[in-house]
């Protein structure tokens, strides 16, 4: 199993849209957790922090629920400049020493 | 731009030769962050470093694979013997005090 899953996608919405993405990760001591963007050949950037109260930045809401091991991104009002690979992150132990990315998922926002 | 800066960004090389790649971080940044990635995945964390000390480095990384940090600065992987399977884009990045890893452009190589 791998230690942190995602959907690969693609999504495929129109523009407009309210999209959603899970993520589960398998270590329990896993301390931080954040939601990275990737455009396509470049560096991935990120997109927000989550935190265990929920957290939102404009269109943007991500989510933790430890107790099932769970991270969500919900995008309202998507627009084409959301289209990306989404990576789920999460950093083992306190100091972040180990970072484990997701696969991460596909988005295409269409006109 | 993040402000990390990698160096080449894109290597060919045959299969046996050595490479190495730079890594300059943002400068107030004392952790540093290499990984590997192939096409459809994400980032593979390979190693970590905490000013000079490397505190932490992934199984992935075979005895081919060396990453120094000698002034707790620029940071170097040098990857020995290169293999067909070391063909990625490798990315490093950078942290402060905060959890927040900026990534520099990474470095492409293909090795035939």
């Amino acid at each position: 199993r791998k230690e942190v899953e995602q959907d690969p996608g693609p999504f495929n919405v129109p523009e407009g849209a309210t999209v959603a993405f899970n993520c589960t990760y398998s270590n329990s001591a896993s301390q931080s957790f954040f939601w990275y963007r990737q455009d396509c050949r470049k560096e991935p950037k990120l997109l927000m922090s989550v935190y265990s109260s929920g957290n939102e930045d404009g269109r943007f809401t991500a989510q933790l629920n430890r107790a099932s091991q769970y991270i969500s991104l919900l995008i309202r009002d998507s627009k084409l400049s959301d289209s990306a690979t989404y990576l789920c992150v999460v950093n083992l132990g306190t100091g972040g020493f180990k970072t484990i990315f997701g696969a991460g998922t596909r988005l295409f926002v269409k006109a | 731009d993040t402000g990390v800066s990698q160096d080449p960004r894109h290597k060919i090389t045959k299969r046996g030769q050595n490479v190495t790649f730079r890594c300059d971080p943002i400068s107030e940044h004392n952790r540093l962050y290499w990984y590997r990635q192939t096409l459809g995945q994400g980032p593979e964390f390979l190693t970590y470093f905490q000013n000079e000390a490397q505190l932490e480095k992934s199984r992935l990384l075979s005895d081919r694979f060396s990453a120094e940090r000698p002034k707790g600065s620029f940071s170097t992987l040098e990857i020995q013997r290169t293999e067909q399977g070391d063909s990625a884009m490798y990315l490093c990045a950078s942290r402060g005090r905060s959890d927040t890893q900026y990534f520099g452009p990474g470095t492409r190589l293909t090795v035939l």
